[in-house]
Order: C-alpha cells, then structure tokens, then sequence
C-alpha cells in the first residue's frame, strides 16, 4: 500500500532554535519527493523536489535530506522564525505524477 | 500568487444546496487536480483532468463532479452538500515537466 508517514505530528520550538521533520514513505514506482509548507487556510507552497539521485536540497533555511534506500526523508529548519509556523507536509511522487499525501507535521515557533 | 487562481475564496451556503467551484490553471498546464482538506485533515485527493478528459479519480464522492472546458479552466460542482462538506478545497495544476505542480489558495466551503 502506498503510504507516506510523517513524525511528529506536531512540534513546539522556540525561535531561533532548530527542528527536523520526519518521513517515511512505501510508495512505488518512486519519482520524487517534495516538502511543502502550508499556512493556515491557505495553499500548500512548494519548498523542495529531489528526485531519486539526490540526497540533499536546500531552500533557504530550510534543508531536505532523501535516503532513498532506506525511504526516508527529512526537512531541516534552521534559525527558525515566527513565520516559520505551518503544516510542513511530505508528498511522495509516483511514476505518472500520482502524488501520495502525508497528513503533515504542525510546526508552531514561539518567541 | 501561485498562477493557479480559484473562486470563489469563500462560500456559506445550506444543506441541501448546490455549489460550483472554479479553477483556472497555471498558464500552459493541461492538468487539473482536485483536493478536499477537512478541518485538521491532510489533503484528500478528489479528481484530475488532463486536457479535458478526466485522468484518474480518488475519493470523489457520486455527489460531486468535475468537468474541465476547453480553455482549461476547470469546475467542481458539489450537490445535496452536506454539514460533512464543509472544507478547504484546493486545486492544483501541473504541467509535462512532473516539478511543475502548483495550488492555489483554495476555496473554503461552509455549509450550514
């Protein structure tokens, strides 16, 4: 069964400090995976895409790792700020653009 | 703005009633993806067209639809709603090159 699995389900960090994102994923025939972060009530936005020979994107603060061996990814954020707060969500690509959702790690940053 | 625009941002309407919601994809896209987000739920796949032929289905209940025009803009139309539909609809477009996946920012549908 196709599934992506995120860890946790939500997080507290204070800002300025670090977190990392978990996923875990059984989807085939894989394609790529992507992280999105998404606002309150508003659309998922795009942060990374790594296909299945790279390990390591990044996007401003923000670092995305793929271990596509072991099927597991995960999202760093570093120096985080108050903005940063949002559903960070684990898609996994399937061959013909099939996308598998993950239910999303809440991130909240307080000050 | 995402390219992918939707209308409307906001709907109330009542049991029972129908609703029809608009996308228009990024300029160039021939897919149309629809989602359904239910309060504190990740997305839930609904339909995709491709070039107005529908593509694949996912949760789609028989009460909804989805038609995609020759312009490419694309409908959901949701019929006898119920308080359970009530949610954050999203649509998304894509084109050839699989990066090219965008949303927009969603209608949100209450239904009292």
């Amino acid at each position: 069964k196709n599934q992506v699995e995120q860890s946790p389900q939500s997080l507290i960090i204070l800002e300025g400090k670090n977190c990392t994102l978990q996923c875990n994923y059984t989807v085939s025939p894989f394609s790529n995976l992507r992280w999105y972060k998404q606002d309150t009530g508003r659309g998922p936005v795009s942060l990374t895409i790594m296909t299945f020979s790279e390990n390591t994107k990044s996007n401003g603060r923000y670092t995305a790792t793929l271990d596509a061996d072991t099927k597991q990814s995960s999202l760093h954020i570093t120096a985080s700020q108050l903005s940063d707060s949002a559903s960070y969500i684990c898609v996994v690509g399937r061959r013909g653009n099939k996308l598998v959702f993950g239910a999303g790690t809440i991130l909240r940053v307080k000050s | 703005d995402s390219g992918v625009t939707q209308t409307p941002k906001h709907l109330i309407t009542a049991t029972g009633q129908r609703v029809t919601l608009r996308c228009s994809p990024r300029s160039g896209d021939l897919s149309v993806y629809w989602y359904q987000q239910s309060l504190d739920q990740g997305l839930q796949f609904l339909i995709q067209y491709y070039n107005g032929e529908e593509r694949a289905k996912g949760n789609i209940l028989e009460r909804f639809s989805a038609q995609q025009f020759p312009d490419l803009h694309s409908e959901l139309n949701l019929s006898s709603l119920e308080l359970g539909d009530s949610a954050l609809y999203f649509c998304a477009s894509s084109s050839r090159d699989r990066y090219g996946y965008t949303f927009g920012s969603g209608t949100r549908l209450t239904v009292v």
